[in-house]
């Protein structure tokens, strides 16, 4: 069976801080998603990785997919109060199946 | 603007009532999914549907089925629900690439009460 694990769980800091946030598997994906969701709101999707090594950026967030193609990460550039919110990785299992992973709730406080 | 949307944001059910939950997107997707959303679990996929009438089971349908008549229109049937069902109900769709990963759209969803 395939899982995406995230860490971490929570995450508290403060506006203008750094963190990243981690997706990991034990299974090799062909290309990982990136989605945040806000309270009272459904995921959106931030980003789409295909490449093994590759990095991608978003204003201040960059993603990066692992070589082997098992491990993401999101790394988020001085924090803003807007960028709360529960962030969660997805990968491809099998045909028209997605695995999310368990989420990453992140809390910018001003 | 790309929207799903779902018939309640809300709802509060007895234990055995049956419980239906409608998700309508205005996108012509193809594929339509039912997730459950539960903390600490992430989201499971219940069903999904990738054409009219089409429907695969997900990681966790017990207790549940599906109804997909329309194309636009994918609905969700607890049989006789139970507490155990008492969860955030996420509807999405996506259209077909051909890539393993489509942009899924979601709606708001529903919490549901199960007492």
């Amino acid at each position: 069976t395939q899982l995406l694990e995230q860490s971490p769980q929570f995450l508290s800091i403060q506006e203008g801080e750094n963190l990243t946030v981690y997706c990991n598997s034990s299974s090799v994906f062909s290309s990982l998603q990136w989605y945040r969701q806000e309270p009272g709101e459904g995921p959106v999707l931030l980003v789409t990785v295909v490449t093994g090594g590759e990095v991608k950026k978003l204003k201040r967030l960059t993603f990066q997919f692992g070589d082997a193609r098992k491990d993401s990460s999101l790394h988020i550039t001085a924090a803003q109060p807007g960028d709360t919110g529960l962030y969660l990785c997805a990968g491809a299992s099998g045909t028209y199946k997605y695995i999310f992973g368990t989420g990453t709730r992140l809390k910018v406080l001003a | 603007d790309v929207k799903v949307t779902q018939s309640s944001r809300y709802l509060v059910k007895r234990t055995g009532e049956k419980v239906f939950l409608e998700c309508v997107q205005d996108m012509d997707h193809e594929n339509m999914f039912w997730y459950r959303q539960d903390p600490g679990l992430g989201l499971r996929l219940i069903y999904f549907s990738y054409d009219v009438k089409m429907k695969e089971k997900g990681d966790i349908p017990e207790g549940y089925s599906v109804s997909r008549e329309k194309k636009e229109r994918f609905s969700l049937i607890l049989e006789s629900a139970s507490t155990n069902q008492t969860s955030m109900y996420l509807c999405a769709s996506s259209s077909y690439t051909g890539q393993d990963l489509e942009t899924q759209y979601f709606g708001p969803g529903t919490r549901l009460l199960v007492l």
